[in-house]
């Protein structure tokens, strides 16, 4: 069983739809977790980290669910720049080595006009 | 700023020969790390150095693969031999803080034939 699981899609949504990631993981005692986007054949980048009372930052949203173990991304009002592989990255508790990402196989969304 | 940058970008060679990739983090970054991405499977952690000295090489498949990161500054991955399976697209990130956030390169696609 992988580390970290998410459906590799791709998801196709219409400009202004909602569309929902979600992700599991294996490890229980992980601590961290962090979305990351990747464009194509571009570097992974940051999105947002996930904190266990959900946070929010403009049309994007992360939950975190520790007892089913797994992770979520909502994008609102969708639009065309959202294109892109969503990884989703954890931190396994225990790990002196905070940079040590644990990687998903990445989530693809296109977004269609 | 510059970013983290790599080189090559892309790189052709047979099977038996040797390839090093260099990496050179953002100025002031301590840490240094390198991920690898096997075509169809998820990126995974290859090793660590804290400055000039490697924290963590859990992740390095075989002693086929040699990273060093001299004076604390730059850092190469050597393979030697190459191998058909070290195919793949190679990340170097960096970072200040172990908070889980790393800037990656745009990554050094390696083709062995």
């Amino acid at each position: 069983r992988k580390e970290v699981e998410q459906d590799p899609g791709p998801f196709n949504v219409p400009e202004g739809a909602t569309v929902a990631f979600n992700c599991t993981y294996s490890n229980s005692a992980s601590q961290s977790f962090f979305w990351y986007r990747q464009d194509c054949r571009k570097e992974p980048k940051l999105l947002m980290s996930v904190y266990s009372s959900g946070n929010e930052d403009g049309r994007f949203t992360a939950q975190l669910n520790r007892a089913s173990q797994y992770i979520s991304l909502l994008i609102r009002d969708s639009k065309l720049s959202d294109s892109a592989t969503y990884l989703c990255v954890v931190i396994p508790d225990g790990s002196s080595n905070t940079g040590k990402l644990i990687f998903g196989q990445g989530t693809t969304l296109q977004v269609k006009p | 700023e510059a970013g983290v940058t790599q080189f090559p970008s892309h790189s052709v060679i047979e099977k038996g020969q040797t390839v090093t990739l260099r990496c050179d983090p953002i100025s002031g970054h301590d840490n240094l790390y390198w991920y690898r991405r096997v075509m169809g499977k998820e990126i995974k952690f290859l090793l660590h150095f804290v400055k000039e000295s490697k924290q963590d090489e859990s992740g390095m498949p075989n002693n086929r693969f040699l990273a060093e990161r001299t004076g604390g500054t730059y850092s190469t991955l050597k393979v030697q031999p190459a191998e058909l399976e070290d195919s793949g697209v190679y990340f170097c990130a960096s970072s200040t803080l172990n908070t889980g956030e790393l800037f990656f390169g745009e990554g050094s696609r390696l083709t062995v034939l």
